[in-house]
C-alpha cells in the first residue's frame, strides 16, 4: 500500500493562477481531509469529506475548493492564488469515525504564491 | 470554538532528563492525539487516547488523558537525539463517535542535547 499520496511536492505558483493539489488513498478510508501548516499555527482544517459526493468546510474554506467523486481522490483546488496561501499543504485520510479516528498522513505538498 | 494550547511551545533539553509537554483542550472531548513531525516531514501518528484516564505507552513517550481536566500530557523519560522532533496534539471535537474534525496545538518543537 502506498498509503496517501499528494502531488506535487512543491509548486511556485503567481498571484492569481489556479492549480489543484492532488491526493489518493488506497486504503479505502472513508474519510479525507486537507490541513494547511504555516510557521507557528499548528494545523489548521481547511475542508473535509466524509465520503465520495459528501464535502465540508473546516476551519479556514475560504479561496478553496474541493470534490469527491471517488473514494479514492479528494483534490484540492485554488482558483486564484494569493501570496496568504503560501503554506503546507497536507492531506490526511481515516478509516471511518467508527473506528480510531486516527489520521494518516500524506508527505504535504509546499506551495509558494508570489 | 475549540482551543488547544500546548505548553511548553519550546523545550531544550539534555539527554537522559524527563520532562512533560502538556495540552489543554477547552471543550469536553475524550479523543485526543499525539503526532511526531521531523523538520520537513510528514506528521507520523504516536498515540490516540480514547478515554478519560487512557494512558499509552510506547518507548521512552507516555501520554495520558484528563478529560476531566481537559488535560493529556506527553512524558518523555530519559530523553536521547532521537527525539529531537516537533510534537502535535490534536482533539475532535466531538465525543463518542467523534466529528473528523482534529483542531490541533501549535506543536511543541524539542531539541535533545548531548
Amino acid at each position: 500500500n502506498a498509503g496517501v499520496t499528494q502531488t506535487p511536492k512543491f509548486q511556485v505558483l503567481k498571484t492569481g493562477q489556479s492549480m489543484t493539489l492532488q491526493c489518493a488513498q488506497d486504503m479505502n478510508h472513508e474519510y479525507m481531509s486537507w490541513y494547511r501548516q504555516d510557521p507557528g499555527m499548528g494545523l489548521r482544517l481547511i475542508h473535509y469529506s466524509v465520503g465520495a459526493g459528501i464535502t465540508d468546510q473546516g476551519e479556514v474554506p475560504n479561496g478553496y475548493n474541493v470534490s469527491r467523486s471517488t473514494t479514492e481522490d479528494f483534490p484540492l483546488r485554488l482558483l486564484s492564488a494569493a501570496p496568504s496561501q503560501t503554506s503546507v499543504y497536507f492531506c490526511a485520510s481515516s478509516y471511518s469515525r467508527w473506528n480510531t479516528g486516527e489520521l494518516f498522513f500524506g508527505e504535504g505538498s509546499r506551495l509558494t504564491v508570489l | 470554538e475549540l482551543k488547544v494550547e500546548q505548553n511548553p511551545l519550546f523545550l531544550s533539553m539534555q539527554e537522559g532528563k524527563n520532562y512533560t509537554i502538556y495540552c489543554n483542550y477547552s471543550t469536553t472531548s475524550d479523543r485526543l492525539y499525539w503526532y511526531r513531525q521531523d523538520p520537513g516531514k510528514s506528521l507520523e501518528s504516536l498515540f490516540v487516547l480514547l478515554s478519560n484516564g487512557a494512558v499509552k505507552q510506547e518507548g521512552r513517550l507516555m501520554a495520558s488523558l484528563d478529560t476531566k481536566a481537559r488535560l493529556s500530557t506527553l512524558h518523555i523519560t530519559a530523553a536521547v537525539h532521537d527525539l529531537s522532533a516537533t510534537y502535535f496534539c490534536a482533539v475532535d471535537k466531538d465525543s463518542g463517535a467523534g466529528s473528523y474534525q482534529l483542531t490541533f496545538g501549535k506543536g511543541t518543537k524539542l531539541s535533545v542535547i548531548p
